[in-house]
């Protein structure tokens, strides 16, 4: 079974760091892209980073390019967000998807609160 | 980027209905559109990729359809777990954007 599980959410100021993870199981995750996409409270869907399968490559929407960095480590099945300069815009809830095309498996998310 | 709107915004209907959503994109997404239904306080199931594939163990009640800009989910036969957003997706190309969603009321 796919599994997907996020951890390091929380409340932060604005301007700090804050750095996301997601344990992933159940398939060979280095022959998968992985994504991060986010949810603010009662609005839609915002894709938010993308990685090759072997890291070498990274996706960013302009709303977050040079502040979020994506990253992944393949022995341990894991994907990471770093973000910095965080604005109360931010504010969401994360998910971690595999990606094929579409995303098609997530975790359960990971809430983001960025206020002072 | 790619732009998705999505229609309506809101929908109610009763049991055994049969209902549709739109996507419009603003140029040519080649059938790379999914469909997503979100529940409240759940993350995101994946119902149909590539415009009209069938996610494994999605009933086949849901159905997609459509080419070029123009896209379209149908539910057949209403039941009452189906009241949910749902949101499309288009992955042609970066940034990957969504629809706004629809969210669907059960009379």
């Amino acid at each position: 079974e796919v599994q997907l599980v996020e951890s390091g959410g929380g409340l932060v100021q604005p301007g700090r760091s804050l750095k996301l993870s997601c344990a992933a199981s159940g398939f060979t995750f280095s022959n998968y892209y992985t994504a991060w996409v986010r949810q603010a409270p009662k609005k839609g869907l915002e894709w938010v980073a993308t990685i090759s399968s072997s890291g070498s490559r990274t996706y960013y929407p302009d709303s977050v390019k040079g502040r979020f960095t994506i990253s992944r480590d393949n022995a341990k099945s894991s994907l990471y967000l770093q973000m910095n300069s965080l604005k109360s815009e931010d504010t969401a809830t994360y998910y971690c998807a595999r990606q094929t095309g579409s995303f098609d498996y997530w975790g359960q998310g990971v809430m983001v609160t960025v206020s002072s | 980027d790619i732009q998705m709107t999505q229609s309506p915004a809101s929908l109610s209907a009763s049991l055994r209905e049969t209902v549709s959503i739109e996507c419009l994109a603003s140029e040519d997404i080649y059938n790379n559109l999914a469909w997503y239904q979100q529940k409240p306080g759940k993350s995101p199931q994946l119902l149909i990729y590539y415009a009209s594939s069938l996610q494994d163990g999605v009933p086949s009640r849901f159905s997609g359809s459509g080419s070029g800009t123009q896209y379209s989910l149908k539910i057949k036969s209403l039941e009452s777990e189906d009241a949910a957003t749902y949101f499309c997706l288009q992955d042609s190309e970066y940034p990957n954007t969504f629809g706004a969603g629809t969210k669907l009321e059960l009379k």
